[in-house]
């Protein structure tokens, strides 16, 4: 069965702290990866991924993928309490079919 | 995420009662995903319709879950005969073409929070 499996699950850090989270996956026809962050309510996007190798960045936060290991990083540096949220990993299939992790919870204590 | 309108935001149905959960796309998206959220895990995949058809189903359950879009109006999540554990988040998200075919993303609407007494 295809699967997406985030780790850790949930992670505690203090304000200029650096974090990595984790996904790997399976799935039967990949097509790209997405990250993800949910605070509050509603998933905003953070990162699209299509592939191996290529550093995507965006302030603080970077992301890259691994095509032949299957697995992907997110790193966020010089963490803020306002990076507190749960970092959802997603993988899009040829189908249009979008799988997501159970998410990290990160919380960052000032 | 701003554009994509779920209503209602928060519903309470008794066990055995019809609960429905109403999505606007974004203007312009007329490809609608279903997600459901429960406390402690992921967004898991239900359904992905286009206007008047749907795509994909395999994620919803084949008793008492139903969606439509169709050409006129919101897309509508049904859920006949409640159960406790059909408590939990819906989110509906949007896209205007398929995802990722052009680089597009799909936008998330706040989701609507369904509690079964």
């Amino acid at each position: 069965e295809d699967k997406v499996v985030q780790s850790p699950l949930s992670l505690v850090v203090h304000e200029g702290d650096t974090v990595t989270l984790n996904c790997s996956y399976e799935v039967t026809n990949f097509r790209s990866l997405l990250w993800y962050k949910q605070e509050k309510k509603a998933p905003t996007f953070l990162f699209m991924l299509t592939s191996s190798g290529i550093e995507k960045k965006s302030g603080r936060l970077s992301s890259i993928l691994d095509k032949k290991e299957l697995f992907s990083i997110l790193n966020i540096t010089a963490t803020q309490t306002g990076d507190s949220a749960i970092y959802l990993c997603a993988v899009e299939e040829n189908n249009n079919d979008m799988r997501f992790g159970a998410g990290t919870r990160l919380t960052v204590k000032p | 995420n701003a554009g994509v309108m779920q209503n209602p935001r928060h519903l309470v149905r008794r066990r055995g009662q019809e609960a429905r959960l109403r999505c606007s796309p974004m203007k312009g998206h007329s490809h609608v995903y279903w997600y459901r959220q429960l406390p402690e895990e992921g967004l898991k995949f239900m359904v992905y319709l286009q206007k008047e058809n749907i795509i994909d189903e395999s994620g919803m359950p084949k008793e008492r879950f139903s969606a439509e879009f169709p050409k006129e109006g919101p897309s509508i999540l049904r859920i006949q005969q409640v159960v406790r554990g059909d408590s939990a988040a819906y989110f509906c998200a949007s896209s205007p073409l398929k995802t990722a075919l052009s680089g597009n993303t799909i936008y998330f609407g706040e989701g609507s929070w369904l509690t079964v007494v």
